[in-house]
């Protein structure tokens, strides 16, 4: 299957900083990316999709202006945590789907993302 | 809200075969079924997608009846390593509709 790739893994940070996480699709062209949230023990929640070129959807509950999510281009998403605070901290999930002949979506690694 | 139903957990023993069933009733035409596994900090791992009927790799098979509400993820001869938590997902991803986790089936493997 195809490599989706997350960086970074693992990040610290301390309140009322951002981090950036990005989601590389390395050996297809992504025109749909997902991000997704996990808590322990339970499933992934959907906060946005993001069609590249195109401004994110995102969904009931997830404000916008604190998860910004960029696709400039086929192959790279980011979601930028503004303003964190430890409520933020998670396991964060980004997936993609699009050409090269793929119907499914594969997803990155994931980066868990603690605030101090 | 998900569009799918699994159950919450299974046990099995290794060397059997396991069947998880996902009820997916409000499946659209243009949906394919697809199943991931999920390791505790790791992302999903694509398994196995389908449409309609049945499909096989090397990994798994998925059963899927003519009316599409439903399908069946089929692991033969489980190990130790295949404790994991299954997600049964129903769209099309690569169209740019949102991809919806239900919550999933934890998979308990036991010696």
């Amino acid at each position: 299957g195809a490599v989706v790739s997350q960086h970074p893994s693992r990040v610290i940070c301390k309140s009322g900083t951002s981090v950036k996480i990005e989601c590389r699709s390395l050996d297809f062209q992504a025109t749909t990316m997902f991000w997704y949230r996990q808590f322990p023990k339970k499933s992934l929640m959907l906060m946005a999709t993001s069609n590249e070129g195109s401004k994110a959807t995102y969904e009931q509950g997830v404000e916008k202006d604190k998860f910004l999510i960029n696709h400039a281009s086929l192959t790279l998403s980011t979601l930028t945590v503004t303003s964190a605070h430890p409520e933020d901290s998670s396991f964060y999930i980004c997936s993609a789907a699009g050409t090269g002949g793929y119907t499914e979506a594969f997803f990155g690694q994931g980066t868990r993302l603690t605030v101090v | 809200l998900a569009k799918t139903t699994q159950p919450i957990s299974m046990d099995s023993y290794e060397g059997q075969e396991v069947n998880i069933t996902c009820s997916h009733n409000n499946i659209a035409t243009n949906d394919y079924i697809t199943w991931y596994q999920q390791f505790p900090s790791q992302g999903p791992r694509f398994i196995i997608q389908g449409y309609k009927t049945k499909v096989t790799n090397e990994v798994a098979s998925l059963f899927i009846p003519a009316d599409r509400k439903s399908s069946t993820l089929s692991l033969p001869r489980v190990s130790l390593s295949d404790t994991a938590v299954y997600y049964c997902l129903v769209g099309d991803p690569a169209k740019g509709q949102n991809f919806v986790f239900g919550p999933g089936t934890r998979l308990s493997v036991l010696p």
